[in-house]
């Protein structure tokens, strides 16, 4: 199964832009990129989905190089409130591969 | 909203025993999902469906099985829990939406809230 990689920690002060980064190199085809957000004691739940070049939602930006060996989530003017892990995801026709996760701490 | 309960937010059991994990969603999704979590570990996929009576096996499914008799439903199954199988338990639904796009979309998973098994 391919598999990602991600930074295991982030460290950002209020209202920075925070990119993170996540590296599959064997991303196949048919895998569309998925970025989930989890807080402590619950499941993640979706931020943002893509394929290729850039994808904006309300919530963040993804950006996939025309490679598609990696990816790069954009949260804009962080708060506390987007302390938590962020797991990249290849989710392809009935399989999925979740990353480690990166877990950003936001400083007041 | 989808909505994905899970039987138990907490459960102790003793090693040797079986313990059965409900979920069920609510929103007709085709593919049911469980995966462990644990610290510095991430989310390891044990089983997935795509369909009643199908199941396929993920990264870690050994001392696992799982059941789905209906479509809402997703089980999995501790045959004799061991300590090692200590951990937090979530369950994940979603659809295939299929727009012509090739290649065809997996949509969103949604998540439950987690079971937090403790095995003694």
């Amino acid at each position: 199964l391919a598999k990602t990689t991600q930074p295991i920690s982030m460290d950002s002060y209020e209202g920075q832009e925070v990119n993170i980064t996540c590296s599959h190199n064997n991303i196949a085809t048919n895998d569309y990129i998925t970025w989930y957000q989890q807080f402590p004691s619950q499941g993640p739940r979706f931020i943002i989905q893509g394929y290729k070049t850039k994808v904006t939602n309300e919530v963040a930006s993804l950006f996939i190089p025309a490679d598609r060996k990696s990816s790069t989530l954009s949260l804009p003017r962080v708060s506390l409130s987007d302390t938590a892990v962020y797991y990249c995801l290849l989710e392809g026709y009935q399989k999925v591969t979740f990353g480690t996760g990166t877990k950003l701490q936001v400083i007041p | 909203d989808v909505k994905v309960t899970q039987s138990s937010r907490y459960l102790v059991k003793r090693t040797g025993e079986k313990v059965f994990l409900e979920c069920v969603q609510d929103m007709d999704h085709e593919n049911m999902f469980w995966y462990r979590q644990d610290p510095g570990l991430g989310l390891r996929l044990i089983y997935f469906s795509y369909d009643v009576k199908m199941k396929e096996k993920g990264d870690i499914p050994e001392g696992y099985s799982v059941s789905r008799e209906k479509k809402e439903r997703f089980s999995l199954i501790l045959e004799s829990a061991s300590t090692n199988q200590t951990s937090m338990y979530l369950c994940a639904s979603s659809f295939i939406t299929d727009r012509g796009q090739v290649p065809q979309l997996q949509e969103t998973q949604y998540f439950g809230p987690g079971t937090r098994l403790l095995v003694l």
